[in-house]
């Protein structure tokens, strides 16, 4: 199946800086890629939709200066969580659109745990 | 409205089949996905349907999709320890591809 990797897994970093999480398709092309944030124990909040070459759209909600998002390729998009907060600690994870024979799958990388002390 | 609702907790014998139930508002949802997420994590598609068939079977796992009652579950045959793991459903919603609704998810516990 189609493979998406997200990097670093795990990230540690002070308030006040900013962190990049790269989210990667490594053997199809993704046109669109999504961001979601996931708080312990609950679903997935969408926070933001990826395509390349253009601006994220946001979810309603999410601070787009504070989340900034970067498609720059069709296997590569970015979240830059920008002067993070203890709040901002959760998981994060990517996914990105594959369209297959069959239709459409969208398949999820592996998350980064973010934790801001 | 958008709205994915699931049991949060389902508890089974080592080698019974499992039943895990969703329902869906959205009428127009095109495709209905379950995923799978083991503890740390992230998502494994685990397979999906499309909103004009009524079934799918895939191994020992058969999604069952009542369009009617928009209601969608997920079967698992002979459900081994290696099972457990919380399950999502999703679906998209009208128009489209662009993004993924989830359910709450389900605990699986599978118990000797």
């Amino acid at each position: 199946g189609a493979v998406v990797s997200q990097h670093p897994s795990r990230v540690i970093c002070k308030s006040g800086t900013s962190v990049k999480i790269e989210c990667r398709s490594l053997d199809f092309q993704a046109t669109t890629m999504f961001w979601y944030r996931q708080f312990p124990k609950k679903s997935l909040m969408l926070m933001a939709t990826s395509n390349e070459g253009s601006k994220a759209t946001y979810e309603q909600g999410v601070e787009k200066d504070k989340f900034l998002i970067n498609h720059a390729s069709l296997t590569l998009s970015t979240l830059t969580v920008t002067s993070a907060h203890p709040e901002d600690s959760s998981f994060y994870i990517c996914s990105a659109r594959s369209r297959d024979r069959a239709g459409n799958t969208i398949y999820f990388g592996e998350g980064s745990w973010l934790t801001v002390v | 409205g958008e709205d994915v609702e699931q049991s949060l907790f389902l508890s089974v014998r080592e080698g019974d089949s499992s039943v895990i139930n969703c329902t869906y508002t959205d009428s127009s949802s095109t495709y209905l996905y379950w995923y799978k997420q083991e503890p740390g994590a992230g998502l494994q598609l685990l397979t999906y349907i499309f909103s004009n068939m009524d079934m799918k079977q895939d191994q020992r796992l058969t999604v069952l999709l009542n369009k009617k009652d928009k209601h969608l579950s997920l079967r698992i045959a002979d459900t081994q320890t290696g099972d457990s793991a919380i399950y999502f459903c999703a679906e998209t919603p009208s128009g489209g591809y662009n993004k993924l609704i989830f359910g709450a998810g389900t605990r699986l516990a599978v118990h000797p």
